[in-house]
């Protein structure tokens, strides 16, 4: 069966723009969550959803936010972009929330570069 | 806040030799613990899953073992082959999420 998908795969955006990521979850798979990767802070939590609804939220600024649709499908928006938000940012799917019993699959991810 | 380190943070061998990746975490109150590999430019790829009832887990060349108390896990990779070359981390599943370790960078030369 198909795995996570994420895109755009590559994208270049300008500082104070905004961007949308989009992710679809392995099907049967209702919970979708969003990490960011960065050379020097490694992988760090954005959010998780689950039917609907956020979570859990890390410790982002408002400039990023989700939303899940009723199919499971997921999106990530940034605004007013800034350099720094250049990065790898990978989505994950699970059956069900949070980490307790749950192998999670991650997607290819889409490079975001601001300049 | 759960921290959770790789040591080393590059390992080159060559290929055949039996390895061993550390990875060592600050709470012992988590779910379980998973294994990824990252290919350059890539996602991630799961490797192995251990609950935190269990003390190990085996696929193929890879076993992960899981000692809660001490905080440590090991991912032994058994004759290893240059295709294993890649980035593994280690990822702690705690109440909300995964907390990562900053990966061990793996070479293994022909």
């Amino acid at each position: 069966k198909a795995g996570v998908t994420q895109t755009p795969r590559y994208l270049i955006k300008t500082r104070g723009q905004q961007v949308t990521l989009s992710c679809s979850p392995i099907s049967g798979h209702r919970s979708v969550s969003w990490y960011q990767q960065t050379p020097g802070q490694g992988l760090q939590f954005l959010f998780e959803y689950f039917s609907e609804t956020q979570r859990n939220k890390g410790n982002f600024p408002g400039r990023f936010s989700g939303r899940q649709f009723s199919n499971s499908r997921s999106e990530m928006n940034v605004s007013t972009l800034e350099l720094g938000d250049s990065a790898l940012y990978l989505c994950a799917s699970s059956l069900s929330a949070g980490t307790a019993g749950n192998t999670i699959y991650f997607g290819e991810g889409s490079w975001l570069t601001v300049v | 806040k759960q921290e959770v380190t790789q040591i080393p943070a590059a390992l080159s061998v060559p290929e055949g030799e039996n390895l061993v990746l550390n990875c060592s975490f600050t709470d012992s109150a988590i779910y379980n613990l998973q294994w990824f590999r990252q290919d350059p430019g890539k996602g991630l790829t799961s490797l192995l899953l251990i609950q935190s009832s269990q003390r190990e887990q085996t696929s193929g060349r890879l076993n992960a073992s899981l000692d809660k108390s001490s905080g440590r896990s090991t991912l032994y990779i058994a004759a290893s082959q240059p295709g294993d070359s890649a980035t593994y981390l280690c990822a702690v599943g705690g109440a909300q999420k995964l907390v990562f370790g900053q990966g061990t960078r793996l070479t293994i030369n022909p």
